[in-house]
């Protein structure tokens, strides 16, 4: 157990929808990455909190949005929900900015199954 | 773009005996990590063995020990004495500097193993 716990685990979503979830860093941890994971696919890096400020993003339209708090637990929104969407989302959590300390081991929660019908 | 290459999708071993995965990336950097990633059935990331750029030595943990050939961008997972739990998704992934002076994972596709008793 890496003391980073998603929720929930498993969602089913309508297109148009929009999404939370959520994501418990391990303690002492104040940095989180989130990333896509689709079916058969490496996971694709979404964005990163440090200190509750957006600290690198990827890829990914601004429907995907993201927020963290003082307890550095985060949330990953996504608005307007397409099929493409579907996938496994993937929370990291490390001890501070992957910018200094290159050694930073980023520990993964399970992950939450996001199915879009 | 810095990209990282596992080749196998599939490989398969026999129990207590040995296999290496294969995973080649493409950087223009010159100090970076290395990490070989584990993903059960139960989802979650697992980091089997890290490689920092900058050291010649071959990184080892257990059964589990790499081949870091840094000119030719090159770094495979050997694993010793394979046994049923090392069944699953290993991922090769490499950690890159992104705007804003913090890093993300940048991974392969992936390569399953399968332990055959």
């Amino acid at each position: 157990e890496t003391g980073v716990t998603q929720s929930p685990t498993h969602l089913i979503k309508t297109r148009g929808q929009q999404v939370t979830l959520r994501c418990s860093s391990q303690s002492g941890h104040n940095t989180v990455s989130w990333y896509q994971q689709a079916l058969g696919q490496g996971p694709q890096f979404i964005f990163q909190y440090y200190r509750e400020e957006e600290n690198g993003r990827g890829n990914f339209p601004p429907r995907f949005s993201g927020l963290q708090f003082p307890n550095y637990s985060s949330e990953l929104n996504v608005n307007a929900l397409e099929l493409d969407d579907s996938a496994l989302y993937l929370c990291a959590s490390s001890p501070g900015s992957l910018s200094g300390g290159m050694n930073t081991e980023a520990f993964f929660g399970q992950g939450t199954r996001l199915t879009v019908v | 773009a810095q990209t990282v290459t596992q080749s196998q999708p599939e490989m398969s071993v026999q129990e207590a005996e040995t296999v290496t995965l294969s995973c080649t990336y493409d950087t223009s950097e010159s100090d970076y990590y290395l990490f070989w990633y584990k993903q059960p059935p139960s989802r979650q990331m697992i980091l089997v063995i890290r490689q920092e750029a900058y050291k010649q030595q071959n990184a080892t943990e257990n059964r589990f020990s790499v081949n870091f050939q840094k000119a030719a961008k090159s770094f495979s997972l050997k694993i010793s004495d394979s046994q049923l739990g090392d069944a699953a998704m290993y991922f090769c992934a490499y950690n890159r500097r992104n705007a804003g002076n913090n890093r993300k994972l940048i991974w392969g596709l992936g390569t399953s193993l399968a332990v055959n008793p």
